[in-house]
């Protein structure tokens, strides 16, 4: 399968855990993307790099999250002294370079904070 | 961006036409109409985009108005997989610029 590839699907922790989350975007795509989805709402845009460089960050990603492409190729999302309102689905996309519009996304990776 | 408004939902009958609506009455010159669909559990797929001219592809038809402030995403034989959220999404066609998602249509198909 050569999509986007989210890792782990699903993460249960207790408040005040550290998760990781990780992105493989497809190959030679330089463009990706982090959003967040809670329940019957629409992906929330969280941040974006364009290769290793991250060009835009959302208010919404607050000081206990990070995220890294240090390569330029996977990319890690990482939530510290996690908080039951991060429980949510946590989307990947990547687009290549030359093409504005499709993004193409991951399965997402779930995240329940008890 | 642009807002966008689309209604919470619809339902369609298996093999008929699905007409999904938008409006985006404050669009910009410089700002494409953008389609994509959530089928549950799944991420969002792109499906079709256009700026002012009608489009279509192998998913779907996107029919724009002359004044711009609306446009009609056609499925035009629906199936049960075409069960999902559709996002009506409006941006500048420029590199890096995040698409911003709103809460879309829940189209059911039934048969």
């Amino acid at each position: 399968d050569t999509g986007v590839s989210q890792d782990p699907r699903h993460k249960i922790t207790k408040r005040g855990q550290n998760v990781t989350f990780r992105c493989d975007p497809i190959s030679e795509h330089n463009r990706l993307y982090w959003y967040r989805q809670t329940l019957g709402q629409g992906p929330e845009f969280l941040t974006y790099f364009q290769n290793e460089a991250q060009l835009e960050k959302s208010r919404l990603l607050s000081d206990r999250f990070s995220a890294e492409r240090p390569k330029g190729s996977f990319s890690t999302l990482e939530i510290q002294r996690t908080e039951q309102g991060d429980s949510a689905m946590y989307l990947c996309a990547s687009s290549p370079q030359g093409f504005a519009g499709e993004l193409f996304f991951g399965e997402g990776s779930r995240l329940t904070v008890l | 961006d642009a807002k966008t408004t689309q209604p919470t939902s619809m339902d369609c009958a298996e093999g008929r036409a699905a007409n999904l609506p938008c409006n985006h009455s404050t669009i910009s010159g410089n700002e494409y109409v953008y389609w994509y669909r959530q089928i549950h559990s799944q991420g969002p797929q792109y499906i079709i985009h256009g700026l002012k001219n009608n489009e279509t592809n192998e998913m779907a038809s996107l029919i724009i108005t002359e004044d711009r402030k609306s446009s009609t995403l056609i499925l035009p034989h629906a199936t049960l997989r075409d069960t999902a959220v559709y996002y009506c999404i409006v941006r500048v066609n420029q590199a890096g610029t995040a698409l911003i998602f709103g809460k879309g249509t829940t189209l059911s198909v039934s048969s």
